[in-house]
């Protein structure tokens, strides 16, 4: 069966590092999306991979191991709007999105 | 306006009741879905429209009907409801390119939150 695997709750403190893992297993492999949602809004497009290797965005970077069926999300120089759910979810042959349960981060001062 | 617009954002009804909720997407896409997100679960797809071809999950009761009068807009009948379908349902757009990965990015409306008494 598919299936995307994230842990359900982390906790990190502002101005720190933080790494978001996601495995997933999927019927063939069209890339893998993480999503930002803070509570009471629209999940927001963080970022794409498709290629191994690590992708920056300013704070945020997206890793991607396809070898291993692996991605993560890192979130650096932390801040109290970081706080929210942030959801994996991996692009399967038939182009059909097959989605974790999101990781719950929450900051501390 | 822009983006994607949910109305309403929530909704109380009872099991016999009727109601819709409605979507529109101000971005030009071609394809809009309709997901189902309860606490802790996965996003569930329910619907989706795409390039005017309306692909459904089949696990999907009867009771939720969908309706695309036209590209921009999108709505969720709802009929006979059960306390389970409380829930978020969101509503999306992306342009869809049939055949390409990484096109079918996801603009997502903030949902309408549904109970069900």
């Amino acid at each position: 069966g598919q299936n995307i695997d994230q842990p359900t709750e982390m906790t990190a403190t502002e101005g720190a590092i933080v790494q978001i893992n996601c495995t997933y297993q999927t019927s063939g492999f069209n890339g893998l999306f993480w999503y930002q949602q803070h509570a009471g809004e629209a999940p927001t497009f963080l970022s794409y991979n498709v290629l191994d290797g690590l992708e920056e965005k300013g704070r945020f970077s997206s890793f991607l191991s396809r070898s291993k069926g692996y991605s993560y999300l890192l979130l650096k120089e932390l801040q109290m709007k970081d706080s929210a759910s942030y959801l994996c979810a991996g692009m399967d042959s038939n182009y059909q999105l097959i989605w974790g349960a999101g990781t719950k981060l929450i900051i501390k001062p | 306006e822009t983006g994607v617009t949910q109305t309403p954002r929530h909704l109380v009804m009872g099991m016999t009741n009727k109601k819709s909720l409605k979507c529109e997407q101000h971005l030009g896409h071609n394809a809009m879905y309709w997901y189902k997100q309860s606490a802790k679960k996965p996003l569930e797809l329910m619907f989706v429209y795409s390039l005017e071809e309306r692909v459904e999950n089949n696990s999907v009761p009867s009771r939720f009907s969908p309706e695309c009068p036209n590209s921009s807009h999108l709505f969720l009948h709802l009929h006979t409801l059960q306390p389970e379908d409380s829930a978020l349902y969101l509503c999306a757009s992306s342009q869809a390119q049939q055949g390409l990965s990484g096109a079918n990015v996801l603009t997502f409306g903030a949902g309408s939150r549904l109970t069900v008494l």
